[in-house]
């Protein structure tokens, strides 16, 4: 069984440029969530989508959005690209992602560099 | 909010020892689960083990084990026999259970480097 397929894995932009991520979940999995990871903050959760619709945000300005597809795939978009977004974006998919244990499997991420 | 903290930013362990990497968390739910993730220097986050709170016996995975104390709100995850390919990152992690939209996420603690010696 394939596991979570992010590409590109390595993206170099610049500032100001926007760029788009994406993220092919485990055949079976309608939940998508996105997260971006960096020395400073850690992990930070961005949002997560269920069935096409997003269920949760977190606190990262309007730049950033995402979608999921009827197959489930999911994009992420970064636009106005900023220095501070330079870090690594993972993916996880799970088969709910409500209550219920359902654990999330990641991604090996995307590695975004702004210069 | 919850949080989750992990107060130990490096650990070293001798091969074939036992080490116990600590986390601690906040929250006001009665229901939640807890994770530990490992993240070697491939970046790929995997699934060590996991624990339901309202289960009261410890998790156990092979030679991964943990300690869930939830009165004082601490997980701690021992490993034991360590191996050389036990080191990465390890990541405390924590969901609530109840529907509704703080469920969907995972709140990581900072995380601890743990080094195996040979």
């Amino acid at each position: 069984k394939a596991g979570v397929t992010q590409t590109p894995r390595y993206l170099i932009k610049t500032r100001g440029q926007q760029v788009t991520l994406s993220c092919s979940p485990i055949s079976g999995h309608r939940s998508v969530s996105w997260y971006q990871q960096t020395p400073g903050q850690g992990l930070q959760f961005l949002f997560e989508y269920f069935s096409e619709t997003q269920r949760n945000k977190g606190n990262f300005p309007g730049r950033f959005s995402g979608r999921q597809f009827s197959n489930s795939r999911s994009e992420m978009n970064v636009s106005t690209l900023e220095l501070g977004d330079s870090a690594l974006y993972l993916c996880a998919s799970s088969r709910f992602g409500a209550g219920g244990g359902t654990e999330a499997f990641f991604g090996q991420g995307t590695r975004l560099t702004v210069v | 909010a919850q949080t989750v903290t992990q107060s130990q930013p490096e650990m070293s362990v001798q091969e074939a020892e036992t080490v116990t990497l600590s986390c601690t968390y906040d929250t006001s739910e009665s229901d939640y689960y807890l994770f530990w993730y490992k993240q070697p220097p491939s970046r790929q986050m995997i699934l060590v083990i996991r624990q339901e709170a309202y289960k009261q016996q410890n998790a156990t995975e092979n030679r991964f084990s943990v300690n869930f104390q939830k009165a004082a709100k601490s997980f701690s995850l021992k490993i034991s026999d360590s191996q050389l390919g036990d080191a990465a990152m390890y990541f405390c992690a924590y969901r609530p259970a109840n529907s509704g939209g703080s469920n969907y996420k995972l709140t990581f603690g900072k995380g601890t480097l743990l080094t195996v010696n040979p």
